[in-house]
């Protein structure tokens, strides 16, 4: 599993709440994405890293932002959660190959 | 946009016979196309991965098939056994330039009776 832990694993939320979800790797590997997967649409990449504090977007990027300001961990945030963020979102890292290493994943409901 | 298109989205095979997952792409500058396998509750994992220089890669009973001219590439497992039983998902991604991101399928669930 690469060394990727992800939290919280489930969180339940209400609209309109802020939230945070934390990946945190131990292997030192340079990028880093977050993805939401929701049935019909396999995984979609929301943001990812090639580096502390280089970010940029995925293709479902609005409604998120991202921090990295160290290597190891990555921050996804919903400023103001909406019942069309719940899903499942997984992290992922990927060193200086190709092969990119998931997470377990967090379950997030937004009622 | 869906820039990579999977089928079938679910496929019912019988112990010992062949599974056969299909995906089509829309842009020619991917340069890497893996497969990733996903059991419930866990995250995907890599199977197997290709690039585009080459037709076929195998590992094990698990081939992908690359067709460049078609922009098609196909996941063929042999001898399928009911621990193969998963979600698989393709996808394409620049590896070489750019974002080194990978634009998924939509997964298609396999189960394998025994």
């Amino acid at each position: 599993d690469a060394g990727i832990t992800q939290s919280p694993r489930h969180k339940v939320t209400e609209t309109g709440t802020p939230v945070t979800l934390r990946c945190h790797q131990t292997e030192n590997h340079r990028y880093m994405y977050w993805y939401r997967q929701d049935p019909g649409h396999g995984l979609r990449l929301i943001h990812y890293s090639y580096g502390v504090k280089d970010t940029d977007k995925g293709e479902v990027s609005d409604g998120y932002s991202v921090s990295r300001s160290k290597t190891e961990d990555f921050l996804l945030t919903l400023e103001s959660a909406t019942s069309s963020q719940t899903s499942v979102y997984f992290c992922a890292t990927m060193a200086g190959g190709d092969t990119q290493y998931f997470g377990p994943g967090t379950r997030l409901t937004v009622l | 946009q869906q820039q990579v298109k999977q089928s079938p989205q679910s496929l019912i095979v019988q112990k010992g016979g062949i599974s056969i997952i299909n995906c089509a792409y829309e842009n020619t500058a991917f340069d890497y196309f893996p497969w990733y396998q996903q059991f419930p509750g866990k995250g995907p994992a890599l199977l197997i991965a290709i690039r585009p220089d080459v037709s076929e890669k195998k590992e094990g009973r698990f081939t992908i098939s690359f067709n460049k001219s078609a922009k098609q590439f196909s996941l063929h497992i042999m001898d399928s056994q009911p621990g193969d039983s998963a979600t698989y998902f393709c996808a394409a991604g620049f590896m070489d330039t750019g974002r080194r991101a990978l634009t998924f399928g939509s997964g298609t669930r396999l189960q394998v009776q025994p």
